[in-house]
């Protein structure tokens, strides 16, 4: 049983440029969380997901950043129009369904140059 | 705004010695409460759940929840070097409130 698979794993984009970073949960669960954490600081909560629906996007900065999760595929995080400080480490995390366990992926490092 | 907190440390604990990490939250509504682990680096790996009030024990770990209290802690015995990492306290929300969210970390070093 497959864990939880981020890719990349490492992405470096020009301030501008589009970043698309993917989460596939693992087999059975339907529920991703997506954070961001920058160097010695904590798991900062941006978007809940379930397939086909945003549950909660308190975290979510109002522009350039977007999430879907969609029937079929992996769930994808949009970061549009990158600035050095979107630099960031971005984690997935998968939940068969909600208030129960969530796993992790390895995260996707973006650098913006 | 419902956080959970954590004593940010760090916290050094000798080799063989109890571990204890303390983490509280304001969302009285809270259900599910975890403790991950999260080395350099790395992605943060889930150590324990608890649901319910009370211990449970996996192994070294120990998870302890008292909702009264709004209170999670979690014990590591005989600590070993390689429990050096930050530890992450993370509760879902009450209500219409689904998140997960997470302690800023308590940072756990085991001296040989």
């Amino acid at each position: 049983n497959a864990g939880v698979m981020q890719n990349p794993r490492h992405l470096v984009r020009r301030r501008g440029q589009e970043a698309r970073l993917r989460c596939s949960p693992m087999k059975g669960h339907s529920h991703v969380y997506w954070y961001r954490q920058l160097p010695e600081e904590g798991l900062k909560f941006m978007v809940y997901l379930q397939k086909e629906n945003i549950i909660d996007e308190s975290g979510m900065p109002k522009e350039r950043f977007s999430a879907e999760f969609p029937k079929e595929g992996p769930s994808i995080l949009r970061i549009q129009q990158v600035v050095r400080g979107d630099s960031a480490a971005y984690f997935c995390a998968s939940s068969p369904t909600w208030n129960t366990e969530a796993f992790f992926g390895q995260g996707t490092r973006l650098t913006v140059v | 705004q419902k956080e959970v907190e954590q004593n940010s440390g760090p916290l050094s604990v000798p080799e063989g010695a109890i571990a204890s990490l303390n983490c509280t939250y304001s969302d009285r509504g809270s259900q599910s409460f975890f403790w991950y682990r999260q080395y350099s680096g790395k992605s943060p790996e889930l150590i324990m759940s608890i649901y319910s009030n009370g211990d449970k024990e996996d192994g070294r770990f120990t998870a302890q929840l008292n909702k009264a209290s709004q209170y999670v802690s979690l014990l590591i015995r005989d600590s070993q070097p390689s429990d050096s990492a930050t530890y992450l306290c993370a509760a879902t929300g009450g209500g219409s409130n689904y998140k997960l969210t997470f302690g800023k970390g308590t940072l756990l070093t085991v001296n040989p």
